[in-house]
């Protein structure tokens, strides 16, 4: 079974501040995808963002970038310019055409104002 | 509004009990996925359906039944023979049955057994 590890438990950062959130993964496929699921206190969970293994170049959604490092396996999210809002639990997660998506077991981002 | 509902929010059991979480979705999608969420766990998967009259089990299906009779609808039942229920439990649907489609999640559902 693949893993999906997340060492930080708990970030926070300054208000309008750039915060990076670590997470890494085992797997031994070559072709698989890697998300970021935010998780707000309403508890319903989103799609931050997603990056395909075979593509080289970083998946960027506004504020939010990865810093994807396929032969280390390492996964990174920073968060630009952070907002109140994006005060959540953070999810990295991992799935390939033959393996389910497997959740990290997150990290809580506080922002301070 | 596309989305998925969960209901009720939150629900309260007595030991020996059955009880079943509804989730509906108004996606269209193909796939729905029952995940259970535990302080410190992440999520984990308990049964996914990726096509309708067709559902498998996850990671923690013991305890735990679905039935898949319409695409819009995958209700969950928590059995007696769950021995630590309490939980929260989130519903999900993704367009196709491939895990690499982004999944979108339900509000979820907050389990308590009293």
């Amino acid at each position: 079974a693949q893993t999906v590890t997340q060492s930080q438990p708990e970030m926070s950062v300054q208000e309008a501040e750039t915060v990076t959130l670590s997470c890494t993964y085992d797997t031994s496929e070559s072709d698989y995808y890697l998300f970021w699921y935010k998780q707000p206190p309403s508890r319903q969970m989103i799609l931050v963002i997603r990056q395909e293994a075979y593509k080289q170049q970083n998946a960027t959604e506004n504020r939010f970038s990865v810093n994807f490092q396929k032969a280390a396996k390492s996964f990174s999210l920073k968060i630009s310019d952070s907002q109140l809002g994006d005060a959540a639990m953070y999810f990295c997660a991992y799935a390939s055409s033959g393996d389910k998506l497997t959740f990290g077991t997150g990290t809580r981002l506080a922002v301070r104002p | 509004d596309g989305g998925i509902t969960q209901s009720p929010k939150y629900l309260f059991r007595k030991e020996g009990q059955n009880v079943t979480l509804s989730c509906e979705q108004n996606l269209n999608h193909d796939a729905m996925y029952w995940y259970r969420q535990d302080p410190g766990q992440g999520l984990r998967l308990i049964y996914y359906s990726q096509i309708v009259n067709d559902f498998q089990k996850g990671d923690i299906a013991e305890g735990y039944s679905v039935s898949r009779e319409k695409k819009e609808s995958f209700p969950l039942t928590v059995t007696s023979a769950q021995k630590n229920p309490t939980a929260f439990y989130l519903c999900a649907s993704s367009i196709f049955g491939t895990w690499y489609n982004e999944q979108f999640f339900g509000p979820g559902t907050r389990l308590t057994v009293l």
